[in-house]
């Protein structure tokens, strides 16, 4: 059975970091991308983040460019996502999700974690 | 950016009703597209791929097409559990863009 565990969220203040991290169990961990997505408070999905299975693929969406960075330790089954100066508008909950494939272009996330919230706030 | 656009932003229907969701993208993307269901505190749920593979365990009930740009998922017969919102995806090109979402509500 897949799951899919995101811890890490917090209340932090503009201009923090936060580090949410990811642990993946159930499958052949390596051999798949994953991938981030957020949900701000009563909105609707977006896609911020995704990494190769091998790691040497990274890609953001343009909102997050420059500030966060997404990573992967595949001897702990676990990806990670280094949020840097955070804003207001990077508040809400944030999923991981284990993609069909390896590569992240031209594929999707078909499972989500239960997703970890962010609150930035002064 | 790729663009997606969905309508209409809510609906509500009778239990039994047929339900019909469109999205359309701003360029040619095209079967990259997923539909996926989010009930209200829960992460979302992949219910149909590739415009119109219906993902294992997912009732018979849901079903999508595609004709050029446009997509259509629909539910043959609603059925209370049905609550939630759908976003339609993209995954033709990156970012990876979801419509804004159509809250289905009981009438």
């Amino acid at each position: 059975e897949i799951q899919l565990l995101e811890s890490g969220g917090d209340l932090v203040q503009p201009g923090g970091s936060l580090r949410l991290s990811c642990a993946a169990s159930g499958f052949a961990f390596k051999s798949y991308a994953m991938t981030w997505v957020r949900q701000a408070p009563g909105k609707g999905l977006e896609w911020v983040s995704g990494i190769s299975g091998s790691g040497s693929r990274i890609h953001y969406a343009d909102s997050v460019k420059g500030r966060f960075t997404i990573s992967r330790d595949n001897s702990k089954n676990t990806v990670y996502l280094q949020m840097d100066s955070l804003g207001v508008e990077d508040t809400g909950v944030y999923y991981c999700g284990k993609d069909m494939g390896m590569i992240v272009v031209k594929d999707y996330s078909h499972f989500w974690g239960q997703g970890t919230r962010v609150t930035v706030s002064s | 950016d790729i663009q997606m656009t969905q309508s209409p932003s809510s609906l509500s229907a009778s239990v039994g009703d047929r339900v019909t969701i469109t999205c359309q993208a701003s360029q040619d993307i095209g079967i990259f597209l997923n539909w996926y269901q989010q009930k209200p505190g829960k992460s979302p749920q992949l219910l149909i791929s590739d415009a119109s593979n219906l993902e294992a365990g997912v009732p018979s009930r849901f079903s999508g097409t595609a004709s050029g740009t446009d997509f259509t998922f629909t539910i043959r017969s609603l059925q209370p559990e049905d609550i939630a919102t759908y976003y339609c995806q993209q995954y033709d090109s990156l970012p990876r863009t979801f419509g804004p979402g159509t809250k289905v509500n009981i009438k």
